[in-house]
């Protein structure tokens, strides 16, 4: 699998919008770029994917550069429920994946 | 409603103790996996079965093994030849078809003194 490089941590205060970027230089055609998160203690939880265009579900956004090199997750109105980790990751078959650190969001009430 | 369960939430065992973690799923998944997580760490492959009755080691497989007798059970045993089994351990499955998004159960904190 290709890697994924993410800041490690992220401040943002309740209730604005929450850009998390995610570079991957190395991606292929075929990768998928999928977003999870993990809140305290619980198994991470699926947020999102593309592969060239914008998606759009009712957790968040993902905007994919033209180049499909970076993208960004988009949690438009933060809550404090959305504290937790995140994590981007490239998807190109049913195999092994692998999780990175992530970012660990920190809402600010 | 469908789902990913691991029993227990959490699990204590004497050192030398062999400890089985269970895993089942009802979405008719294929592909099974496990993870083990340290604090502040990310996430790492132990095992993954793509079909049953056949799996694959992962990054870190030395110490436990696993089984895939049923397409919905993929049971981890923790052995006493795990230097440092004490981890949050998670189980995740996949329907084999794309985007190949995973899904995960709620995990299994396992202490080991």
């Amino acid at each position: 699998d290709a890697k994924t490089t993410q800041p490690n941590s992220m401040e943002s205060n309740e209730e604005e919008p929450v850009h998390l970027p995610c570079n991957h230089s190395t991606i292929s055609g075929t990768d998928y770029i999928h977003w999870y998160r993990q809140l305290p203690s619980q198994g991470p939880e699926y947020v999102i994917h593309g592969l060239t265009s914008n998606v759009n579900n009712r957790m968040a956004s993902l905007a994919i550069a033209e180049d499909r090199k970076s993208s960004t997750l988009i949690l438009h109105r933060a809550t404090l429920r959305d504290a937790a980790v995140y994590y981007c990751i490239l998807r190109d078959r049913d195999d092994k994946i692998i999780f990175g650190k992530g970012t660990r969001l920190h809402i600010l009430p | 409603d469908g789902g990913i369960t691991q029993s227990p939430k959490y699990l204590f065992r004497k050192e030398g103790q062999n400890v089985t973690l269970s895993c089942e799923q009802n979405l008719n998944h294929d592909a099974m996996y496990w993870y083990r997580q340290d604090p502040g760490q990310g996430l790492r492959l132990i095992y993954y079965s793509q079909i049953v009755n056949d799996f694959q080691k992962g990054d870190i497989a030395e110490g436990y093994s696993v089984s895939r007798e049923k397409k919905e059970s993929f049971p981890l045993t923790v052995t006493s030849a795990q230097k440092n089994p004490t981890a949050f351990y998670l189980c995740a499955s996949s329907s084999g078809q794309v985007p190949y998004e995973q899904y995960f159960g709620p995990g299994t904190r396992l202490t080991v003194t």
